[in-house]
């Protein structure tokens, strides 16, 4: 079993809908959780990240974390074609520049106008 | 501030040879990780520099090995090339006394043929 599942899709949505992105982990002790965006041809940007269980909302972003449940996910509402991307979540254990992170598959979300 | 930059942007190489990738990190940084994200996969952890040292290594062979110089920039190095090794190549950087995300380069695509 991987550390961190995540679906790839592809998935495809219509503009303006609410899109769900997911992950699972087994390390329990991962404590930070994150979500980056990769455009085609760039590395990976952070949208947002969480420390421990609970939400973050950030513009059109949410972001939660159940602990518990070892799962992650990235709410995106009114969703549009700029958003049309690679997500990847990302954990550590700490939130330091120096802690490698590991990240999940990703999943390309097409955002169709 | 140019952010982390990355040379080549794409490379192609045959199998047995070696190849040289180099990142210059984020204006205020110190600390270098470069990350192996082969196609449809999240970015893995190949190691960190800091202090011209390596200072934390992920599950890669000893075929890959890096350097960091005095201006804090970085070499990731791979002998004998496999077709497996075929994959962008991430440099991220960070400052190892801040609390700050780490901020990925756009990469390296490098082909082994």
């Amino acid at each position: 079993q991987k550390e961190v599942e995540q679906d790839p899709g592809p998935l495809s949505v219509p503009e303006g809908a609410i899109v769900s992105l997911n992950c699972t982990y087994s390390n329990s002790a991962f404590q930070y959780f994150m979500w980056y965006r990769q455009y085609s041809r760039k590395g990976p940007e952070l949208l947002m990240y969480t420390y421990s269980s609970g939400n973050k909302e950030d513009g059109r972003f949410t972001a939660q974390v159940d602990k518990s449940s070892k799962y992650i996910s990235l709410f995106i509402r009114d969703s549009q074609p700029s958003d049309s991307a690679t997500y990847l979540c990302a954990m550590s254990v700490y939130y330091t520049g120096n802690t490698p992170l590991v990240f999940g598959k990703g999943t390309r979300l097409s955002v169709i106008a | 501030d140019a952010g982390v930059t990355q040379s080549p942007t794409h490379l192609i190489k045959t199998r047995g040879q070696q190849v040289t990738l180099r990142c210059s990190p984020k204006s205020g940084h110190d600390t270098v990780s470069w990350y192996q994200q082969a196609l449809g996969q999240g970015p893995q952890f190949i190691f960190q520099y800091y202090e011209e040292e390596e200072r934390q290594r992920g599950n890669f062979p000893d075929r890959f090995s890096g350097h960091q110089f005095p201006n804090y920039s970085s070499e990731l190095n791979v002998n004998a090339l496999l077709l497996g090794d075929s994959a962008l190549y991430l440099c991220a950087s960070s400052s190892r006394t801040s609390s700050d995300e780490q901020f990925f380069g756009p990469g390296t695509r490098l082909t082994v043929l």
